[in-house]
């Protein structure tokens, strides 16, 4: 299996619930990404880790808990959610974070509802 | 502020050409990139600008006007399978990558 992996496609979540998504690339890259994405709106980045250590966290509330045990896995935990974070959840990955030129490739989303 | 404007919809024709434009005002340039998102799917990597002038790559091609803050993604013999949302995005002087929200491209037949 080969690009990056998203799991699962589709989630609906109570307010009081607790849920992870689950990413995994098989692409060897160093950096891995967390990004929102909200109808008409442009992507929002959320969490980036370069070799498995946090280097970016953009002011997201701590209801968002990131979890990178290892360079291919990514996990995005979830717990209290409010109705405004229902939104497409992508994970990305590239080669190196730092350098340009390099793009990001994409899981295909989590559709997260939140009721 | 750092800023990237695209225009959120266009219509074209199957067979012709279309050329989506992208404005943007960012605190330092390393580089453009072009990503084409169909409904539903991962956004793909389409093209990367960091130097000014124009890259073609098949149908599509991507020009750069550093001095302009500007780029467009051209789009030729258009096929009803490009119709798909399109993201620009730039990368600023300190390699974050500012998104914008994206062209909404209808393909009709």
């Amino acid at each position: 299996e080969t690009g990056v992996t998203q799991t699962p496609r589709h989630l609906v979540m109570g307010m009081t619930n607790k849920k992870s998504l689950k990413c995994e690339q098989h692409l060897g890259h160093n950096a891995m990404y967390w990004y929102k994405q909200s109808a008409k709106k442009p992507l929002e980045l959320m969490f980036v880790y370069s070799l498995e250590e946090r280097v970016e966290n953009n002011s997201v509330p701590s209801r968002f808990s990131p979890e990178c045990p290892n360079s291919s896995h990514l996990f995005l935990h979830l717990h209290t959610l409010q109705p405004e974070d229902s939104a497409l959840y992508l994970c990305a990955s590239s080669q190196d974070p730092g350098q340009g030129g390099s793009p990001l490739h994409f899981g295909n989303g989590t559709r997260l509802t939140v009721t | 502020g750092q800023n990237i404007d695209q225009p959120t919809e266009m219509t074209a024709t199957e067979g012709a050409i279309v050329q989506i434009n992208c404005t943007y005002q960012t605190s330092g340039f390393n580089g453009l990139f072009w990503y084409q998102q169909h409904a539903g799917e991962a956004p793909t990597f389409l093209s990367y600008n960091v130097l000014d002038g124009l890259e073609e790559k098949g149908r599509f091609s991507s020009f750069l006007s550093r001095s302009k803050g500007y780029s467009y993604l051209l789009l030729k013999e258009l096929q009803m399978k490009d119709s798909a949302s399109y993201l620009c995005a730039v990368l600023d002087s300190n390699y974050q990558l500012i998104w914008g929200a994206g062209t909404k491209l209808i393909i009709k037949p």
